[in-house]
């Protein structure tokens, strides 16, 4: 079964800390993402990898950055915590493969409280 | 671009009653379908995908559901819910051409009364 393991279920942090959320994956998936998911909002994309170094923003970057120097590893970086960030965060990785193409899996979720 | 819509945000419905969840899409490019769901306190996972072929597409836990080209939906139903089925259930639609990202719909809470 392929694993996402994010290193945190709960987070409590105050306004100005900087915040790092770890994400691993063990099946040597090349994708990683980093959604948050807010009641009536559903998941937005924060950022995308899709190989080591490599990243893309998502549909709100703004406040966040990305880390990914190992393939099975990537975390989400909030220089700055705010009010407005308290959030669950949740870690998804899929494979190139054509067969499972798109499906993606995910991790249990980081819920996030900053004060 | 693309885009999904789920209209209900919650669901009621008694044990072993039918159940229908609705999702539409909207979609420029070839059109690649999920349903995830979601139980408490945990990430998602897959229910079940449509890619190509037979219409009908059937996932875990008896859930199945249907592409409807003309209609622009992609329906998830079971036909006797389970109390353990309560939770939250997201359509999503592959984010645009030579693209592996995907766009969720705002999600559907199934809350099931014994």
């Amino acid at each position: 079964d392929v694993k996402v393991t994010q290193s945190s279920r709960y987070l409590v942090k105050r306004t100005g800390e900087k915040v790092f959320l770890e994400c691993v994956q063990d099946m040597d998936h090349e994708n990683m993402f980093w959604y948050r998911q807010d009641p009536g909002l559903g998941l937005r994309l924060i950022y995308f990898s899709y190989d080591v170094k490599m990243k893309e923003k998502g549909d709100i970057p703004e406040g966040y950055s990305v880390s990914r120097e190992k393939k099975e590893r990537f975390s989400l970086i909030l220089e700055s915590a705010s009010t407005n960030q308290t959030s669950m965060y949740l870690c998804a990785s899929n494979p190139l493969a054509r067969e499972k193409k798109n499906i993606q899996y995910f991790g249990a979720g980081t819920r996030l409280s900053v004060l | 671009a693309q885009s999904v819509t789920q209209l209900d945000s919650q669901v009621p419905v008694f044990e072993e009653a039918p159940v229908e969840l609705r999702c539409n899409y909207s979609s420029s490019v070839s059109v690649y379908l999920f349903w995830y769901v979601q139980y408490p306190n945990q990430g998602l996972q897959l229910l079940l995908k449509y890619l190509s072929g037979s219409t009908l597409v059937k996932g875990i836990n008896g859930f199945e559901a249907e592409f409807n080209k003309s209609q622009t939906s992609f329906h998830l139903r079971k036909p006797s819910v389970h109390i353990s089925d309560t939770a939250e259930y997201f359509c999503a639609v592959v984010g645009g051409r030579n693209t592996d990202k995907l766009i969720f719909g705002t999600g559907t809470r199934l809350q099931v009364f014994p």
